[in-house]
């Protein structure tokens, strides 16, 4: 199984400073993605990284990828409350179906 | 306009009923997906449809049945109901296998 595993389970923040968030996985894999999932609702993509890139940024978010250590890190700077939500990784492998596989999840609380 | 949508939003209902639920997705995807996240919050696929047919079923019991009338649609319906159904679904449809999901709201299935 190639099933993803975030650390840490919780992390508890005041709003303003960065959070990081670290996911790791068994086997090789195509892609790894990073979703959000507020209390209540579906989840929210938010960033792709290929197997063939190292780092990724979108707006306050910093993805970054070691495919030799089989992990990925998520960051995001200067957070507000408004980010406390679960935040999950998920990978699809490199042949035969793509079929992602979602780690167990972060769950951030930012205070305000 | 919402772009992937679930019906219902809340499930009630007994052991050994039959329940379905329906998802739709206006966004053009080629692929769609069913999901399962226990009280844990852990994610698990249960199926995939590309271009309405069948390309993951993930040991799922039988009892579970996929339906996609077309590329918009995919419904899930669920025979003989089981304590252990109860979750929250949901359903997800993306262009292609490997790129990012777009996740709908979940139904949340309790079973009495």
């Amino acid at each position: 199984s190639q099933q993803g595993e975030e650390d840490p389970q919780a992390l508890s923040i005041q709003e303003g400073e960065n959070a990081t968030m670290n996911c790791s996985y068994k086997t090789s894999i195509n892609n790894l993605q990073w979703y959000r999932q507020n209390s209540g609702r579906g989840l929210v993509h938010l960033i792709l990284i290929r197997s063939n890139e190292r780092e990724k940024h979108s707006g306050r978010l910093r993805v970054t990828l070691d495919t030799s250590k089989k992990s990925s890190s998520l960051l995001i700077t200067a957070s507000r409350a408004a980010d406390t939500a679960s935040y999950f990784c998920a990978t699809a492998g490199t042949s035969g179906t793509y079929k992602y596989i979602f780690g167990t999840g972060t769950r951030l609380k930012v205070l305000a | 306009d919402t772009a992937v949508s679930q019906t219902p939003k809340y499930l009630v209902t007994q052991m050994g009923n039959d329940k379905s639920i329906k998802c739709e997705q206006n966004l053009g995807h080629d692929t769609m997906y069913w999901y399962k996240q226990d009280s844990k919050k852990f994610l698990k696929i249960m199926f995939s449809y590309n271009n309405k047919e069948l390309i993951i079923n993930e040991t799922v019991p039988n009892r579970f049945s996929p339906k996609s009338p077309d590329k918009a649609h995919l419904n899930l319906h669920i025979n003989s109901l089981e304590l252990g159904d109860s979750a929250v679904y949901f359903c997800a449809s993306s262009q292609r296998e490997v790129d990012e999901q777009y996740f709908g709201p979940g139904t949340r299935l309790t079973v009495t």
